[in-house]
């Protein structure tokens, strides 16, 4: 399977804790996307990578969320102090062009 | 501001009965549209790109058009396979951010 992976499929914390997810993306892709979405809602843009550089940041991405992509490859969101209002499905999407294809998301759970 | 809506929120058609989702967006500096699909628990599938006011694109029993201001995706003798949430998202440029719309929910009955 060539596609776009994430890891884990899904995540339960309690409030407080930090979490990290995982994005691998389609290999020949040099940028990387994450979304946030919520139940009944479209994704919400969090930011974006081309290969190692992160380019855009939404207001919605606190001080609480960080992502990194060290080696232009594979790429990381870390949430700390984990909220209630963190639970979401946290999407991964890769391109080469214009045409973003997502990976199957991780639902994040906060107790 | 920028918005993309999607009507209806949801929509409920017997098996064969064609119908139309509306994807109407206020936003400026429009590069173009993309249609996805996604199935409960899992990601936005691609379907289609649009890039200019008059250009269709075909898939199977799945048909999108786009104006200066809105996208439709017309659904024609739909099967209960094609139930499933469509999303419409707008960007500005190449390898930019999507604006998603917050979707249009589809069941389809035998």
């Amino acid at each position: 399977d060539t596609g776009v992976s994430q890891d884990p499929r899904h995540k339960i914390t309690k409030r407080g804790q930090n979490v990290t997810f995982r994005c691998d993306p389609i290999s020949e892709h040099n940028r990387l996307y994450w979304y946030r979405q919520t139940l009944g809602q479209g994704p919400e843009f969090l930011t974006y990578f081309q290969n190692e550089a992160q380019l855009e940041k939404s207001r919605l991405l606190s001080d609480r969320f960080s992502a990194e992509r060290p080696k232009g490859s594979f790429s990381t969101l870390e949430i700390q102090r984990t909220e209630q209002g963190d639970s979401a499905m946290y999407l991964c999407a890769s391109s080469s062009a214009y045409e973003q294809y997502f990976g199957p998301g991780t639902r994040l759970t906060v107790t | 501001e920028d918005q993309v809506t999607q009507s209806p929120e949801a929509l409920r058609l017997q098996e064969g009965e064609s119908s139309s989702l509306n994807c109407s967006y206020t936003v400026s500096g429009l590069r173009g549209l993309f249609w996805y699909r996604q199935d409960p628990g899992k990601g936005p599938e691609f379907l289609f790109t649009l890039y200019s006011a008059g250009e269709e694109k075909e898939k199977e029993r799945l048909k999108a058009t786009l104006t200066k201001k809105e996208s439709f995706l017309h659904i024609t003798a739909p099967k209960p396979e094609d139930s499933a949430t469509y999303l419409c998202a707008v960007f500005y440029n190449q390898g930019g951010k999507l604006i998603f719309g917050q979707g249009t929910e589809l069941s389809v009955k035998p």
